[in-house]
């Protein structure tokens, strides 16, 4: 079984660009999660998704800041325009409606904004 | 408001040594606690996990973890490391709800 995809690995951008991040669930999996880890600080929970729907973005920084999860699949997250301090690894997670307790990560995105 | 204290920001270990790495949580609800690791270029993997039950909960690969309530904390032991374990570790709790609270990870250096 495919775990949890996340593209691209890495992405150098400048101020004020727009950067477009994706993740790729496990197939079946309704829960989708965004977090962030910003300068080796601890890992910080964005938003969660229930197959197309925001169930809670009580973590989005700003509102340069776009998730979406387009027919419940796949989710992208949009920073526009990015600013230095966006910088920071972005993971993805999942989990299945039956055993929501288990998040299963992706191996997250490496954003650098310079 | 949940927050996850990890101890010590790195720990550097002999190999075959015993290491314990440190986690406390405050939480006024009950939480399930996890484990992950990430090792060099990898995503994080759950190590183990606290749900309920038996408070020593166990890893395939030997490390175990013991959830003490009243000390609120879930410290991550290994009796003998290995030089594949070096890795960075994340203790965390959900309490409740779907979010996780992370700690801020703690860097293991196994030695030869």
């Amino acid at each position: 079984e495919a775990g949890v995809t996340q593209f691209p690995s890495h992405s150098v951008i400048e101020k004020g660009q727009t950067v477009t991040l994706r993740c790729d669930p496990i197939s079946g999996h309704d829960n989708l999660y965004w977090y962030r880890r910003v300068m080796g600080k601890e890992i910080k929970f964005l938003l969660h998704f229930v197959k197309e729907s925001k169930q809670d973005e009580s973590g989005m920084p700003n509102n340069r800041f776009l998730a979406e999860r387009t027919g419940g699949t796949y989710s992208t997250l949009k920073v526009q325009p990015a600013e230095l301090e966006d910088s920071g690894v972005y993971f993805c997670a999942s989990s299945p409606v039956s055993s929501y307790n288990e998040q299963f990560f992706g191996p997250g995105t490496r954003l650098t904004v310079l | 408001a949940q927050s996850v204290t990890q101890l010590d920001s790195q720990v550097p270990v002999f190999e075959e040594a015993p290491v314990e790495l440190r986690c406390n949580y405050s939480s006024s609800v009950s939480v399930y606690l996890f484990w992950y690791v990430q090792y060099p270029n990898q995503g994080l993997q759950l190590l183990l996990k606290y749900l309920s039950g038996s408070t020593l909960v166990e890893s395939i690969n030997g490390f175990e973890a013991e959830f003490n309530k009243s000390q609120t904390s879930f410290h991550l032991r290994k009796p003998s490391v290995h030089i594949s374990d070096t890795a960075e570790y994340f203790c965390a709790v959900k309490p409740g709800g779907f979010k996780t609270i992370f700690g801020a990870g703690t860097r293991l250096f196994v030695k030869a």
